[in-house]
């Protein structure tokens, strides 16, 4: 069935470190795939989307390419700060006549000054 | 500005009572959804509504039930609370059909089942 697998947490950097949160996917049809972002005592918010293979999608620093080959959407960001310590959940929507909307099981991001 | 709301934020109960989570939205969408979100298992699908009088089971709808009676409102009822209902809950709602676009969540509420 249709799935998203996201790397354990916690990762820890440093400020102005590179981040890499890693979400592979498996899905029948032609998902949609979404980054959203929770931040500590609130919901989820979206970060990025990419609809189609080889879009990228960008939003704060942040980027992910949609890649059909390796079924990847790996979140990318050049330099962490402190305020990007959050929740970070990969998730997939596939169009269908029933709900197919399924998240990955979260990655939790602690930056460090 | 347009936002999801939910009431309360914080509900300590005991086992055995009904509990009923508001959740509000003036986005005007027509999907809403409720999620139960776990250390572990990310977020589950409870019951979600295409519109109006429309509800539908989740992958985890057992001892929960929901009603849509207007666009705005999707409360969720926990009919007779367990221990392991004990969660944080989400309620979220989006736009187009067959739910590809991006979901809005509210804050969610806190719920202990003592």
């Amino acid at each position: 069935g249709d799935s998203v697998t996201q790397m354990e947490g916690p990762v820890t950097l440093s400020e102005e470190a590179f981040l890499t949160i890693n979400c592979t996917y498996t899905a029948t049809g032609y998902p949609s795939l979404f980054w959203y972002v929770q931040y500590p005592g609130e919901g989820l918010q979206l970060l990025l989307k990419a609809t189609k293979a080889d879009d990228k999608g960008s939003n704060k620093g942040f980027e992910a390419t949609y890649r059909k080959e390796t079924t990847s959407f790996h979140l990318e960001k050049g330099s962490v700060q402190v305020s990007d310590s959050a929740v970070y959940f990969c998730a997939l929507s596939v169009p269908s006549g029933t709900y197919k909307y399924i998240f990955g099981t979260g990655t939790r991001l602690k930056v460090l000054a | 500005d347009a936002e999801i709301t939910q009431s309360p934020r914080h509900k300590i109960t005991e086992t055995g009572r009904q509990v009923t989570l508001a959740c509000h939205q003036t986005w005007n969408h027509n999907n809403m959804f409720w999620y139960r979100q776990d250390l572990g298992h990310g977020l589950r699908l409870i019951h979600y509504s295409y519109g109006v009088q429309d509800t539908n089971k989740g992958e985890v709808s057992d001892g929960y039930s929901v009603s849509r009676s207007n666009t705005e409102d999707l409360p969720l009822t926990l009919e007779s609370a367990a221990s392991s209902q004990t969660s944080v809950y989400f309620c979220a709602s989006s736009d187009r059909e067959g739910f590809t676009d991006t979901q809005y969540f509210g804050p969610g509420t806190r719920l202990t089942v003592l």
